[in-house]
């Protein structure tokens, strides 16, 4: 069965002080992997695709990794507007539907 | 370009009650898909419709259904409604179907609270 399991629940970070989100997989045949960020009472925000292992997306300050087994967001130098809950995805070969992770909750202190 | 709407954004019902939740896409976007969204269980797959044909279907019991309207908007219906049901309705929209594309447009969402 394909299974998404993100990691921290929560991270609380100062402003500048990088660090990286985890998205473990595990899929029969991974057609795809994404990222979403979602802010309170809003939907999720499209954020990359990666398809295959090595491949990485950049995008301001974030930046997404892919291996066989997991994948990373890596935020750099984070601002508080980075402040989000940031969701992870997969689609597998045997499955029509997204599979989501629970996200992990952002707080980027001034 | 408008982005996703969906109405209402609010609503607070009683048990036994029936909800209907509608969803404007993406101006060109056909496919849209349903979710439900609850702290503990994250994002579940209600359903998806393309060109008004119901695509796919999650785990949930048959009081929840669906239609989408040959202008690609979608309204979905739940009935005799349990405490259980309250969450937050999700209504999302891409051109060629989350089948094909893991890239979803998402509205707000519509907020229900079964009391």
């Amino acid at each position: 069965e394909d299974q998404v399991t993100q990691s921290p629940e929560a991270l609380r970070l100062q402003e500048g002080e990088s660090s990286s989100l985890n998205c473990s997989y595990t899929v029969s045949g991974l057609r795809g992997l994404f990222w979403y960020r979602q802010d309170p009472g809003k939907g999720p925000e499209f954020l990359f695709t990666l398809y295959s292992a090595g491949e990485e997306k950049e995008k301001e300050r974030l930046k997404a990794t892919l291996t066989k087994k997991e994948s990373f967001l890596h935020i750099t130098a984070p601002k508080p507007e980075d402040s989000a809950t940031y969701l992870c995805a997969l689609k597998g070969g045997n499955n029509r539907k997204l599979i989501w992770g629970l996200g992990t909750s952002l707080a980027v202190n001034p | 370009k408008a982005g996703v709407t969906q109405t209402p954004r609010y609503l607070i019902k009683t048990r036994g009650q029936q909800v209907t939740l509608s969803c404007s896409p993406i101006s060109g976007h056909r496919s849209v898909s349903w979710y439900q969204q609850t702290p503990g269980q994250g994002l579940q797959f209600l359903f998806e419709y393309f060109s008004e044909t119901q695509r796919n279907k999650g785990n949930f019991p048959g009081r929840f259904s669906g239609r989408q309207f040959s202008n690609s908007r979608s309204e979905m219906n739940v009935s005799t409604l349990e405490l259980g049901d309250s969450a937050l309705y999700l209504c999302a929209s891409s051109q060629t179907g989350s089948h094909l594309t893991g890239e979803l447009f998402f509205g707000e969402g519509s907020r229900l609270t079964v009391l």
